[in-house]
């Protein structure tokens, strides 16, 4: 059973619409939560890090974290089509180990 | 951000054959670094957790023969795909920790095993 869980996508979103990406974990021992950008065939590049309940936001970027929940978002406002990646969601439990998301992939469309 | 950088991006080599990808953290210490191996349109698995001056701990399935790691430095650790197969070809992966526990990933290593 996967640990973290992110819709696949497709999520295709129009140039400067908001882009809203959503995620749940099941380990309730997850202390620290983080969203990556994965370009095709590139590594994994850390956009947003979040630790306690509500909202986080930098610049375009907002992430909100419910842990009652288990749920983790992530916003893109104002979606440029250098933003169309895969989008991953991690959890970090003891020890600084992550479990990853499948990914979103993500298409904003000019 | 933190560095952290991997050598070689890519690699092609022969069935059978030995293949050592390292894994460096620049600009600080890391005694602890993770491989992950990524296969097309899937997410990220980790393999295991590399601890500098003790053994790598294995993830579930990852055979710890054929996937060797050593961490001699708390800036070096490297992973070795030994008698690699068609099979193993993929896009590995190392990621670093700051003492804020954030993870900070190499640039991917992709091997080709023909």
């Amino acid at each position: 059973q996967k640990e973290v869980e992110q819709n696949s996508g497709p999520l295709s979103v129009p140039e400067g619409a908001i882009a809203s990406l959503n995620c749940t974990y099941s380990d309730r021992g997850s202390q620290s939560f983080f969203w990556y950008r994965q370009y095709s065939g590139k590594s994994p590049e850390l956009i947003m890090s979040i630790y306690s309940n509500g909202d986080k936001e930098d610049g375009r970027f907002t992430a909100q974290l419910n842990k009652a929940s288990q749920y983790v978002s992530l916003l893109i406002r104002d979606s440029q089509p250098s933003d169309s990646a895969t989008y991953l969601c991690a959890a970090q439990a003891a020890g600084n180990k992550l479990t990853f998301g499948g990914g979103t992939r993500v298409l904003v469309k000019p | 951000g933190a560095v952290v950088s991997q050598h070689p991006s890519w690699v092609i080599c022969k069935s059978g054959t030995s293949v050592k990808i390292e894994c460096r953290s620049l600009d600080f210490q890391a005694t602890t670094m993770f491989w992950y191996r990524q296969f097309p349109k899937q997410s990220l698995m980790l393999m295991a957790t590399s601890n500098e001056g003790s053994k790598a701990t294995y993830e579930q399935g990852v055979e710890k023969d054929k996937f060797l790691i050593n961490h001699a430095s708390l800036t070096l650790s490297t992973l070795t795909v030994t008698s690699a197969h068609p099979e193993d070809s993929s896009f590995y992966i190392c990621s670093a920790a700051q003492s804020g526990g954030e993870l900070f990933f190499g640039e991917g290593s992709r091997l080709t095993v023909l």
